[in-house]
């Protein structure tokens, strides 16, 4: 299986940073990673795919790139709302596998 | 606009059989060729994807369950299922299901979600 690892686990921000979420994978990937936000007591929604691409009605303050093994989602000025919890996944092989989370607090 | 809803038990018994449906609205499981999938979150922890089923009713399941799980397809109810069977402790968890984004291939994110359903093992 690929493991994806993601940095940090836990991330303590204020409104209008802008911060950074690392994902590495165990193996080459392509670009075939995909980002997900995830509020509690919700189910992950889709950010950005094929690692860069953004998910229809997602804005624009969000920003993936990467390819191979490792990956970034970028925040851009932050808001209340964006505090979540941000999961990566690999669709490249078999057996699909995620991140273990990055959690973005507020400071 | 494609909606998944879960349903199903939220209590288990170990060693039984975790028995889960997903019922599609807005949109044919038969007339789309998409893979529609099964993943689950225990309690504070992260995502574990369990399995995935085509329309046509072939499956991928994760070799860590697959002793356990079977996945089925129902078009004629626009809906598909999840047993999990000889549950433990460690099978409680919030269990999802979520199309796979692109049409006729597994190796896809995952988009939509269904808001997901808490099932505890315990006697």
């Amino acid at each position: 299986d690929i493991q994806m690892t993601q940095s940090p686990s836990s991330l303590s921000a204020s409104v209008g940073d802008r911060v950074t979420i690392t994902c590495r994978a165990s193996q080459g990937i392509s670009n075939y990673l995909a980002w997900f936000q995830q509020k509690p007591g919700k189910a992950p929604k889709s950010l950005i795919y094929t690692a860069s691409s953004l998910q229809s009605g997602v804005p624009s303050k969000f920003s993936g790139s990467g390819s191979g093994t490792d990956f970034t989602l970028t925040i851009s000025s932050l808001q209340p709302e964006d505090f979540a919890t941000y999961y990566c996944q690999q669709y490249n092989s078999y057996p699909i596998t995620f991140g273990q989370g990055t959690r973005l607090e507020i400071k | 606009q494609l909606q998944l809803q879960e349903s199903g038990p939220g209590l288990v018994k170990p060693s039984e059989t975790l028995s889960l449906t997903c019922t599609v609205s807005g949109g044919s499981i038969s007339s789309s060729s998409y893979y529609w999938g099964w993943i689950r979150q225990p309690p504070g922890k992260g995502l574990e994807w369990i399995g995935s089923i085509y329309y046509s009713g072939s499956t991928y399941y994760n070799p860590s369950l697959k002793s356990r799980v079977t996945i089925s397809v129902d078009t004629s109810k626009n809906q598909f299922s999840l047993n999990l069977s000889s549950v433990t402790a460690a099978d409680t968890a919030v269990y999802y299901c979520a199309r796979h984004a692109t049409v006729t291939t597994y190796f896809a994110w995952f988009d939509p979600w269904g808001q997901g359903t808490l099932v505890t093992v315990s006697s």
